[in-house]
């Protein structure tokens, strides 16, 4: 089982959609979680980290789910700018390690539709 | 902007020559990581570093080499290029501050023939 592991999609859906992705992880003491948009043959930036009491910004909406280890990320209003790959990302703790390794999904491909 | 700049940003190599990728950083941060990514794998953890110095491998380390002798550059050898190695790879930066969060340069895309 994959460690991260998430829809690689396409979701296509029209302009004002509302989009869910799911991300489900393995490793249980897992603390930091994230998503990151990515763009076409760009690097990965920042979208959001993922609270355990879930937050919102803006359009966007992320959710942790420690108890069957998922989080999500809702896209309301979705615009052809969303359009992008959504990358989950989990941490895998370190025994007594100072930095914690970012473990990385393989992606869901979002397309929104005018 | 994260402050990374990564170099080349394009090369294509014959198999079995060196090849040397660097990520440079202004701002000073300790934490710097090497990262590949392939269709169907995601992001790899290639190796990565906590100082001048100090670096340690990641998942994918077999192939590859990294020196960090200042806190602004950190190197990527592959010594000795293989097909395998076609790929696109990406630096990153933790700001430490407390969050595990990572910033990631622009990436350098890498063919080997």
């Amino acid at each position: 089982r994959k460690e991260v592991e998430q829809d690689p999609g396409p979701f296509n859906v029209p302009e004002g959609a509302t989009v869910a992705f799911n991300c489900t992880y393995s490793n249980s003491a897992s603390q930091s979680f994230f998503w990151y948009r990515q763009d076409c043959r760009k690097e990965p930036k920042l979208l959001m980290s993922v609270y355990s009491s879930g937050n919102e910004d803006g359009r966007f909406t992320a959710q942790l789910n420690r108890a069957s280890q998922y989080i999500s990320l809702l896209i309301r209003d979705s615009k052809l700018s969303d359009s992008a790959t959504y990358l989950c990302v989990v941490n895998r703790p370190q025994d007594g390690g100072a930095t914690n390794k970012l473990i990385f999904g393989t992606g869901t491909l979002l397309a929104v539709q005018p | 902007d994260a402050g990374i700049t990564q170099s080349p940003r394009h090369k294509v190599t014959e198999t079995g020559t060196p090849v040397t990728l660097r990520c440079h950083q202004t701002e000073n941060h300790r934490y710097m990581y090497w990262y590949r990514q392939d269709p169907g794998h995601g992001l790899r953890l290639i190796h990565y570093s906590y100082g001048v110095k100090d670096t340690d491998k990641g998942e994918v380390s077999d192939g590859y080499s990294v020196s960090r002798s200042k806190t602004e550059d950190f190197l990527l050898t592959l010594e000795s290029a293989t097909s395998s190695q076609t790929s696109v790879y990406f630096c990153a930066i933790n700001p430490g501050t407390g969050s595990n969060t990572i910033y990631f340069g622009e990436g350098s895309w890498l063919t080997v023939v």
